[in-house]
């Protein structure tokens, strides 16, 4: 099975940065990457999927890069909403349906 | 509007069962695949199973032959069977629909889980 990792693990960050999180596969997928949000105690929401194409409704300060084994999710200015826990995943697949661990986006 | 809704978690001792529901509406059941993900208090996000729009069903090896997945397209309404439960399957169960997203001239398929239930919650303990 693949195997999908992301870093960093948790990060601090305050309204207006710059962030970026990172996943990387334990082999080429191509494009084959979502992105999810979660909020604490709510379900998962799709935010991207082929690595680069934004879901419909969500905001352009999301987007997404890469192929094969490295992307990035980036969100151009944080705002309030988006402090959450980001998670990735292979649609290569199909099954499995491997998620990365998670990143959580914390308040600096 | 789209809407997906699980029922049937709770407290069960380890080796007994439980079926969770989800009963959808707001879109075209029949048509889609259906998985149920699973968290762990605190943890990250699991798939546990899948069943395709022919009734072709998946598993991880964690769960494979203990859970058994079903739907019922007349009602609109997936099944969770799970047997055998231990201390490892406590979690929320979320119910979520599969889609494919096409994308270019010439197309590319992009699997993709789409929408999501609320989640119910699975208790495993003695």
């Amino acid at each position: 099975d693949i195997q999908m990792t992301q870093s960093p693990s948790s990060l601090s960050a305050s309204v207006g940065d710059r962030v970026a999180i990172t996943c990387r596969a334990s082999q080429s997928i191509s494009s084959y990457l979502n992105w999810y949000q979660q909020k604490p105690g709510k379900a998962p929401k799709l935010l991207i999927y082929a690595a680069s194409s934004l879901q419909s409704g969500v905001p352009s300060r999301f987007s997404g890069s890469g192929s094969g084994t490295d992307f990035t999710l980036t969100i151009s200015s944080l705002q309030p909403e988006d402090f959450a826990t980001y998670y990735c995943q292979e649609s290569y697949s199909n099954p499995p349906w491997t998620f990365g661990q998670g990143t959580k986006v914390e308040i600096k | 509007e789209v809407q997906l809704v699980e029922s049937g978690g709770g407290l069960v001792q380890p080796g007994g069962s439980l079926r969770l529901s989800c009963a959808a509406s707001g879109f075209t059941f029949s048509s889609y695949d259906m998985h149920w993900v699973r968290q762990g208090t605190g943890k990250g996000l699991e798939w546990v199973s899948t069943i395709g729009t022919s009734g072709d069903t998946y598993y991880p090896g964690s769960v494979k032959g203990r859970f058994t997945l079903s739907r019922e397209n007349s009602k609109n309404s997936l099944y969770l069977q799970m047997n055998s439960l231990r201390d490892g399957d406590t979690a929320v169960y979320f119910c979520v629909r599969g889609d494919t997203m096409v994308q270019g001239v010439i197309p590319s398929y992009y699997y993709v889980m789409d929408v999501w239930g609320q989640g119910t919650t699975v208790t495993v303990s003695s």
